[in-house]
């Protein structure tokens, strides 16, 4: 089983700090993807990164991907209290159709 | 307006019954996947099915089974309910790899209560 490390587990901070929070694996990943989740609600994707080095940035997020397609870091710029929610990373492995696998998610919470 | 749809937000079920989660989605996507999410375990991966009738073991499919008649469909059973079941189930679809973006499309979650 491919495993996805993510840290913090948890984040709590002042609104308009900066923050970033990673995904490691010892595994390669054809592609990972980045997600949103709000209590009660399934998680919504923000991105998908591909290729070796890659960067994407969505309005104050830039995601980023490792060259060697192992690891991820989100970084948000000035967060903002809608910020606040779940961020789980997901990496999808070769060639199968068993879908993604999942890290246990970081718990962010920015205060007013 | 593209959806995941679970039969039920909340379901409070006793201990031993045969329990039902539906899952229908409109997007004509090959995969359906069932997780269960707990606090400190993350999203854990139950069963997954890639085409009608076929279905694959997860990491933890013990107690549970699926059935997959119409593409759209995908349904996990609880053969016999237990409290360590007690937990927040999510239905997700996504094309096959090479069949589209494999962006997976959630459900909004159905939170089982055993008693």
């Amino acid at each position: 089983t491919q495993l996805l490390e993510q840290s913090p587990q948890f984040l709590s901070i002042q609104e308009g700090e900066n923050l970033t929070v990673y995904c490691n694996s010892s595994s390669v990943f054809s592609s990972l993807q980045w997600y949103r989740q709000e209590p009660g609600e399934g998680p919504v994707l923000l991105v998908t990164v591909v290729t070796g080095g890659e960067v994407k940035k969505l309005k104050r997020l830039t995601f980023q991907f490792g060259d060697a397609r192992k690891d991820s870091s989100l970084h948000i710029t000035a967060a903002q209290p809608g910020d606040t929610g779940l961020y789980l990373c997901a990496g999808l492995s070769g060639g199968g159709a068993d879908g993604l696998t999942f890290g246990k998610g970081t718990h962010l919470i920015i205060q007013p | 307006d593209v959806k995941v749809t679970q039969s039920s937000r909340y379901l409070v079920k006793r201990t031993g019954e045969k329990v039902f989660l539906e899952c229908v989605q409109d997007m004509d996507h090959e995969n359906m996947f069932w997780y269960r999410q707990d606090p400190g375990l993350g999203l854990r991966l139950i069963y997954f099915s890639y085409d009608v009738k076929m279905k694959e073991k997860g990491d933890i499919p013990e107690g549970y089974s699926v059935s997959r008649e119409k593409k759209e469909r995908f349904s996990l059973i609880l053969e016999s309910a237990s409290t360590n079941q007690t937990s927040m189930y999510l239905c997700a679809s996504s094309h096959l790899p090479g069949q589209g973006d494999t962006e997976a499309f959630f459900g909004q979650g159905t939170r089982l209560t055993v008693v």
